[in-house]
């Protein structure tokens, strides 16, 4: 059973252009989630999402970022005319249903950098 | 809201010396509590999980109990190994669907 997957693993933009962060939950899973790992920092949620909802999205800053999860493919989050600020891990986790007693299983991560 | 406190790094140990890592948290209502750790350039993965008071977590050698009183879940091992090296991160997840973690301690063992 694959885990769960993120791509690209690294990448590099340039202040101004738009960067899209992709997640391929668990098989089964329909409940993805996405946090923020500044540097030096802990995870900070951003948004949770099911299948063509957005559930809470509490975390997410109110300009530039979007997230979706279709009925088909993958999740993706958005950044549009990233700043340097916006450099940072972004991990995704995937859980088969909600419930605080469900563990989230996290992918390896996208690894942002802002030129 | 929410919040997790864990006691800040790095924490520098001999190979098979005991390791405390404490965590604290702040919540309303009966959160489930989570151990994750993360090896260098990769994602986090779940160490343990304990979903309600005084049940205890334990994997590959490491435990740590739901302390209701305390609000409290220290993560314990008895003998480290230099491949325990890695940052570890407290979590809990309350009546939302997110999890709030603190900000990490990273764990260095030595030879």
């Amino acid at each position: 059973n694959a885990g769960v997957m993120q791509n690209p693993r690294h990448l590099v933009r340039r202040r101004g252009q738009e960067a899209r962060l992709r997640c391929s939950p668990m098989k089964g899973h329909s409940h993805v989630y996405w946090y923020r790992q500044l540097p030096e920092e802990g995870l900070k949620f951003m948004v949770y999402l099911q299948k063509e909802n957005i559930i809470d999205e509490s975390g997410m800053p109110k300009e530039r970022f979007s997230a979706e999860f279709p009925k088909e493919g993958p999740s993706i989050l958005r950044i549009q005319q990233v700043v340097r600020g916006d450099s940072a891990a972004y991990f995704c986790a995937s859980s088969p249903v909600s419930g605080n007693q469900e563990t989230q299983y996290f992918g390896p991560g996208t690894r942002l950098l802002v030129l | 809201g929410d919040s997790v406190t864990q006691m800040e790094g790095p924490v520098t140990l001999s190979e098979e010396a005991f390791l405390t890592i404490n965590c604290t948290y702040t919540a309303t209502g009966y959160p489930s509590l989570f151990w994750y750790v993360q090896y260098p350039g990769e994602g986090l993965q779940l160490l343990l999980k304990a979903t309600k008071a005084d049940d205890k977590g334990s994997n590959k050698g490491f435990e740590a109990t739901y302390r209701k009183e305390t609000t409290s879940f220290h993560l314990e091992k008895g003998s480290v190994q230099v491949s325990d090296s890695a940052v570890y991160f407290c979590a809990l997840r309350g009546g939302g669907n997110k999890l709030t973690f603190g900000t990490g301690t990273q764990l260095k063992v030595e030879l």
